[in-house]
């Protein structure tokens, strides 16, 4: 089966940075997704590891494990914009393209 | 990245009928899949929506109740039957595109069934 955990809620300041840690279980694996969901809105691509380390992208960025099924988005010089629920998704293998997501963390910014 | 058009983007339906909601992409995709999201929780995935053959469905769904097409290889339709309110949500359509590593997904269509 699969398993993936997320924080439920997190609340940090304005400016600040704040780290999303994502853990999965999963019978294989091809990649990680990181993905921001504003309140009615669709989910929108973040960030993409599959291989360990870090990868930067602007104010963000995301880190893996693989031997740790660990994974973690970094948020730098928080907006209040960045107010949003992320998901963490995992890709089983290459045969199986579709993405499982755990249960998603409400990030809220405060001032 | 696409451009996703789906539709409806929500729907109030009776309960025992049934609504189609379409998803075109404009540019060519590898996958489709169809998602859905209950209020405050995270997206489950329905099926995989394979061109030109039946769906293959996650455990949970089956096709009588999510019938799913895929005539060509950027247009999609699911069908929710025989509603009831249980299946209030929101469904979403996905697709993995040729040459980006990122899924996109439509707008969503929030359905509430009555």
């Amino acid at each position: 089966g699969q398993n993936i955990d997320q924080p439920t809620e997190m609340t940090a300041t304005e400016g600040a940075i704040v780290q999303i840690n994502c853990t999965y279980q999963t019978s294989g694996f091809n990649g990680l997704f990181w993905y921001q969901q504003h309140a009615g809105e669709a989910p929108t691509f973040l960030s993409y590891n599959v291989l360990d380390g870090l990868e930067e992208k602007g104010r963000f960025s995301s880190f893996l494990s693989r031997s740790k099924g660990y994974s973690y988005l970094l948020l730098k010089e928080l907006q209040m914009k960045d107010s949003a629920s992320y998901l963490c998704a995992v890709r089983e293998h290459t045969g199986r393209r579709a993405l499982t997501f755990g249960s998603g963390t409400r990030l809220q910014v405060q001032p | 990245s696409a451009v996703i058009s789906q539709k409806p983007s929500r729907d109030i339906c009776q309960r025992g009928t049934s609504l189609t909601i379409q998803c075109q992409v404009d540019s060519q995709v590898t996958m489709m899949f169809w998602y859905r999201q209950q209020p405050g929780q995270s997206l489950t995935l329905i099926a995989t929506a394979n061109q030109g053959s039946e769906a293959t469905y996650e455990s949970g769904f089956v096709i009588d109740k999510f019938p799913i097409s895929r005539p060509n290889l950027t247009f999609s339709t699911l069908t929710v039957s025989n509603m009831s309110p249980e299946d209030s949500s929101i469904y979403l359509c996905s697709v993995e595109v040729v040459g980006y590593y990122g899924y996109t997904f439509g707008s969503g269509t929030r359905l509430t069934v009555v």
